[in-house]
């Protein structure tokens, strides 16, 4: 069964940090892009950030540059987000999402989520 | 950025009835072009990759057209499971992959 499993959010103050993970199984982790997705309450999907299927080339969307860092480790079929200088509009349920060329870069699989807020 | 505009934002239909949601890209993305159906709760699903194939799975009710930068997800037949929010996303660069904002099929 294809199977991605985000883990590690929580509450956590204005300022602080938290190191998200996803598990992938079922399918070859190592020939996907990976993407972090997330979804405010009651909002629309931001795609986050993402990184090729090597971690060579990582993509920011621009409100998370220089806090939030992608990163993968293919041995362990494993996408990470490290997530600095919280902010409360970062207050979402955090996606992780694989694609490639054979979906026409759809987004497919998709994990359950995991959901992060911010607030003191 | 490439914006991406759905509409409309809410879609009141019935059982059985023709459903068209249109998105617009601020510029050509030629077939790059996704959607998704999500239910409360739930991660999305991909319903149509590359603006008019079917995803595995999908029922045939659902289609997609479109090129450059007018889409459309049809569905031909409304049916109960399909009450849902529907989202388009373009993928024309690997920096670059947003959403739009999301049309709710509601009763």
């Amino acid at each position: 069964e294809v199977q991605l499993v985000e883990s590690g959010g929580g509450l956590v103050q204005p300022g602080g940090s938290l190191r998200l993970s996803c598990l992938g199984s079922g399918f070859n982790f190592s020939r996907y892009w990976m993407t972090w997705v997330r979804q405010a309450p009651g909002k629309g999907l931001e795609g986050v950030a993402n990184i090729k299927e090597d971690g060579s080339v990582k993509y920011y969307v621009d409100s998370v540059k220089d806090r939030f860092t992608v990163s993968r480790d293919n041995a362990k079929n494993s996408l990470y987000l490290q997530m600095n200088g919280l902010r409360a509009e970062d207050t979402a349920v955090y996606y992780c999402a694989g694609n490639s060329e054979k979906k026409g870069w759809g987004f497919d699989p998709w994990g359950r989520g995991t959901l992060v807020t911010v607030s003191s | 950025d490439i914006q991406m505009t759905q509409s409309p934002s809410t879609l009141s239909a019935s059982v059985g009835d023709r459903v068209t949601i249109t998105c617009r890209a601020s510029q050509s993305i030629s077939t790059w072009l996704a959607w998704y159906q999500q239910k409360p709760g739930k991660a999305p699903t991909l319903l149509i990759y590359k603006a008019s194939t079917l995803e595995s799975g999908v029922p045939l009710r659902f289609s997609g057209s479109g090129s450059g930068t007018e889409f459309t997800l049809t569905i031909s037949s409304l049916q109960p499971d399909d009450f849902a929010t529907y989202y388009c996303q373009q993928y024309n660069s690997f920096s670059s992959f947003t959403f739009g904002q999301g049309t709710k099929v509601e009763i």
